[in-house]
């Protein structure tokens, strides 16, 4: 079975922190993702990755960046933490793409900025 | 520009059956998902359909595929308590790099 698996659950984090979220695969994936979940705006993609070190912006990257040094780990880092940051966060893999790829997502983490 | 549109709320009793919603706009999508999603947890692959497909059964789910609209619908018969969750629809963005996620409908299931 894939198995996704996020760092934490829930995280309480105080506004101007600096947050990593980080998002391990075991399947050998090339493809990994970060959305966030708000009730009411569904699912929205921050950034993705297809590639060790590649990454690229989603529809919403403004106050995130991302780091995959290694194939199996995608890290989403809030440089600055805002309120408007408090969000589930979720990630997610795929195989390479053939045409839209099933993905595969973590439990998410449930991120509070105070 | 690309977008899945579904219903946010569905609620239905037990034992009926639920019929859940959802419009696309890339019509040279090849596959077509719906995704479960558990309170509490991450989503989890339900079911998807080829976009050669009208229609794909799966035990009690049944997908329902139509291209020319560009609607695609999720029935679930003898809904059960334990169906109660967020469904989404999602189909592949143009550049086939991503997923695009309905914003999700919720399926509330009474005793």
């Amino acid at each position: 079975d894939v198995k996704v698996t996020q760092s934490s659950r829930y995280l309480v984090k105080r506004t101007g922190e600096k947050v990593f979220l980080e998002c391990v695969q075991d399947m050998d994936h090339e493809n990994m993702f970060w959305y966030r979940q708000d009730p009411g705006l569904g699912l929205r993609l921050i950034y993705f990755s297809y590639d060790v070190k590649m990454k690229e912006k989603g529809d919403i990257p403004e106050g995130y960046s991302v780091s995959r040094e290694k194939k199996e780990r995608f890290s989403l880092i809030l440089e600055s933490a805002s309120t408007n940051q408090t969000s589930m966060y979720l990630c997610a893999s795929s195989p390479p793409t053939g045409y839209g790829e099933t993905q595969y997502f973590g439990p998410g983490t449930r991120l509070l900025v105070l | 520009g690309e977008d899945v549109e579904q219903s946010l709320f569905l609620s239905v009793r037990e034992g009926d059956s639920s019929v859940i919603n959802c419009t696309y706009t890339d019509s040279s999508s090849t596959y077509l998902y719906w995704y479960k999603q558990e309170p509490g947890a991450g989503l989890q692959l339900l079911t998807y359909i080829f976009s050669n497909m009208d229609m794909k059964q799966d035990q009690r789910l049944t997908v329902l595929l139509n291209k020319k609209d560009k609607h695609l619908s999720l029935r679930i018969a003898d809904t059960q308590t334990g169906d109660s969750a967020i469904y989404f629809c999602a189909e592949p963005n143009q550049a086939g790099t991503a997923l695009i996620f309905g914003k999700g409908t919720t399926l509330s299931v009474s005793s």
